[in-house]
């Protein structure tokens, strides 16, 4: 049963540090999103590749978020430094082709302190 | 900007009875329309998508089109205490990303 890996599933950290987040999209896809999940503000695309190439980080803070695919097995989400408002649950999603059937990991539940 | 609207809830439905979730989106571009099912602390998770006008039945679920409205509607017949969760309307045009809605939160009373 392929899916979306993502690790770690919970962060506890303190504000200022670096957190990483990483996803294994399902073999074959070729296109990986992040999304960010607040209660307020629902499902928010922060980047998304193709083919391991960046297309939009728009929804990105630039000065402290940046994502990366360094292979096609898999995407990283880093913060640096980290701020109490980072606090949510952030997912990734691969499709295979379109933009369009995105299948969902588990997300990483983000708190900082 | 592109928007996907949906009424936030709880919608509060009996069990057995059929549940009406909808969904209006901004862009007449649109062209695909997913609908996620999003347990409480889980991932969302694709259980119907749409593309033409008319109906979509799967099972249980039926997906509603009409692009001249620019609504996507959503019935889950027989409904289930299983099927409480907080439902998300999505929309695509071409090439470009999904836009989500907030989501409609769903409560099937036993």
């Amino acid at each position: 049963d392929a899916r979306v890996t993502q690790t770690p599933r919970h962060k506890v950290t303190e504000m200022g540090q670096e957190v990483t987040m990483r996803c294994q999209p399902i073999l074959g896809h070729n296109t990986v999103f992040w999304y960010r999940q607040t209660m307020m503000q629902g499902l928010e695309l922060l980047a998304y590749f193709r083919n391991r190439a960046p297309l939009d980080d728009s929804g990105m803070p630039k000065d402290r978020f940046s994502a990366e695919m360094p292979d096609a097995t898999l995407a990283t989400l880093k913060i640096q430094p980290s701020e109490p408002r980072d606090s949510a649950v952030y997912f990734c999603a691969s499709v295979r082709g379109s933009y369009n059937e995105q299948f969902f990991g588990p997300g990483t539940r983000l708190t900082v302190l | 900007q592109k928007e996907v609207e949906q009424n936030s809830g709880p919608l509060s439905v009996p069990e057995g009875a059929i549940a009406s979730l909808n969904c209006t989106y901004s862009d007449r571009g649109s062209q695909s329309f997913f609908w996620y099912r999003q347990y409480s602390g889980k991932s969302p998770e694709l259980i119907m998508s749409i593309y033409s006008n008319g109906d979509k039945e799967d099972g249980r679920f039926t997906a509603q089109l009409n692009k001249a409205s620019q609504y996507v509607s959503l019935l889950i017949r027989d409904s289930q205490p299983s099927d409480s969760a907080t439902y998300l309307c999505a929309a695509a045009s071409g090439n470009t990303p999904l836009v989500f809605g907030k989501g409609t939160r769903l409560s099937v009373i036993a």
